[in-house]
């Protein structure tokens, strides 16, 4: 199985974009990335998922390197509310399994 | 408009003592899930139903058991809880390209 390395922590000035990275070098070719974010106490919450293109929305935009080794979430300005754990997932090829990594912290700072 | 609802939200029981964990989902979702979720540790999976097709993580212990009457109903059973089964519990839902849906949690203390 695929697995997500992420740092265990980062800070992040309000206002400014906030870049989590995240390590998949394992991810098979038909692997979807998903991001989630769990703030305290609630369950986790979609943000954005991709394959191969790099991937925006509403709430942020994901890039995922040419060989998909590796992907960064980027929330283009951080707010105070933005503060949460964020976990890279990997869904498996095939079957319906997500698999998460350990989350990064995200604490934003005003 | 609550779409993945679990109850209760805080659920206390005795050591040994059997315990239910219900999961509701108004999303006519194919696949649930339940994570068992420890303090500052990620998610982990327990097993998953694809419709009926129950699907049991290889390390989930034995003491934990699951049903699924209908679509929309999931539950988990805990035969005889421990001190280390206390946790927070999580219930998902996925259907075919779509992203997987999180109720918020139970958080079960064992006595």
């Amino acid at each position: 199985d695929a697995k997500t390395t992420q740092p265990t922590s980062m800070d992040c000035a309000e206002g400014r974009a906030a870049n989590l990275p995240c390590n998949h070098s394992t991810i098979s070719g038909n692997e979807y990335v998903y991001w989630y974010r769990q703030i305290h106490s609630q369950g986790p919450q979609y943000i954005i998922h991709g394959l191969k293109n790099n991937e925006t929305n509403e709430m942020a935009s994901l890039i995922i390197t040419e060989d998909r080794k590796s992907s960064t979430l980027i929330l283009p300005h951080a707010t105070l509310r933005d503060t949460a754990v964020y976990y890279c997932i990997v869904l498996i090829s095939g079957t319906y399994k997500y698999i998460f990594g350990t989350g990064t912290r995200l604490k934003v700072l005003a | 408009d609550a779409m993945v609802i679990q109850n209760p939200r805080y659920q206390v029981t005795q050591f040994g003592k059997p315990v239910t964990l219900s999961c509701s989902q108004t999303l006519n979702h194919n696949v649930m899930y339940w994570y068992q979720q420890k303090s500052s540790q990620a998610p982990k999976l327990l097993f998953h139903y694809y419709d009926k097709d129950f699907n049991n993580e290889a390390d989930t212990p034995d003491n934990f058991q699951s049903r699924r009457p209908n679509t929309s109903f999931c539950f988990l059973d805990i035969r005889s809880p421990g001190l280390g089964d206390a946790a927070m519990y999580l219930c998902a839902t996925s259907g075919y390209n779509q992203p997987q849906h999180f109720g918020d949690g139970t958080r079960l203390s064992i006595l």
